[in-house]
């Protein structure tokens, strides 16, 4: 079945170390998501691509960073991670349209101390 | 621009009653409109979906959903609750061909005993 996965599922990092996170699907989807979720804000994009070698920024973009080089991974990265990063990050894939849900990963829980 | 708003953060209700979750949207064209669900630790997933037709929709698990374009909502239905249907509950919207949605703050459904 396909599907789409993140890693690590948890991690603790320390302020200012550069942060990676995973994520990988095998729907063959070109729209690829991320988000961030905090308690009162909901759901807040960071940055999506709508296929290899597209990138765009979301509405909480600034100290994070995507690259598409191929259509299954789009790794996040946190150039230097702050104590306000500490969240719950979440992957998504979809086709490419409006008509089409997302899929989502399981979520990563990063604690940046 | 598009926008959703969850009218009630919270919603405790007692197991084998009714319940509404309300969702409103603000878009300038045509939409489509979702409803996904997160249960603990988990990711989201779909639980129904409007895209054309008929205004009334059904999803899994017994819920269903209204689209009212005139009072532009969509709001989210079950007769009879389960202590498994407490969760997060998020209505989204996406009005482009391109599959970026935008995500209300979220509902927490209690189902108590």
């Amino acid at each position: 079945d396909a599907e789409i996965t993140q890693s690590p599922r948890h991690k603790i990092t320390e302020t200012g170390r550069q942060v990676t996170l995973a994520c990988h699907q095998t729907w063959n989807h070109n729209n690829m998501f991320w988000y961030r979720q905090d308690l009162g804000h909901g759901l807040r994009l960071i940055h999506y691509s709508y296929g290899v070698h597209d990138t765009n920024k979301g509405e909480v973009s600034d100290g994070y960073s995507v690259s598409r080089s191929n259509t299954e991974d789009l790794p996040l990265t946190l150039e230097s991670a702050a104590s306000s990063q500490t969240s719950v990050y979440f992957c998504a894939s979809s086709e490419s349209s409006g008509r089409s849900e997302a899929f989502f990963g399981q979520g990563t829980r990063l604690t940046v101390v | 621009a598009q926008s959703v708003t969850q009218l009630d953060s919270q919603v405790p209700v007692f197991e084998e009653a009714p319940v509404e979750l309300r969702c409103n949207y603000s878009s300038s064209v045509s939409v489509y409109l979702f409803w996904y669900v997160q249960y603990p630790n988990q990711g989201l997933q779909l639980l129904l979906k409007y895209l054309s037709g008929s205004t009334l929709v059904k999803g899994i698990n017994g819920f269903e959903a209204e689209f009212n374009k005139s009072q532009t909502s969509f709001h989210l239905r079950k007769p009879s609750v389960h202590i498994s249907d407490t969760a997060e509950y998020f209505c989204a919207v996406s009005n482009t061909n391109a599959g970026k949605s935008t995500f209300g703050d979220g509902t927490t459904l209690t189902v108590k005993p």
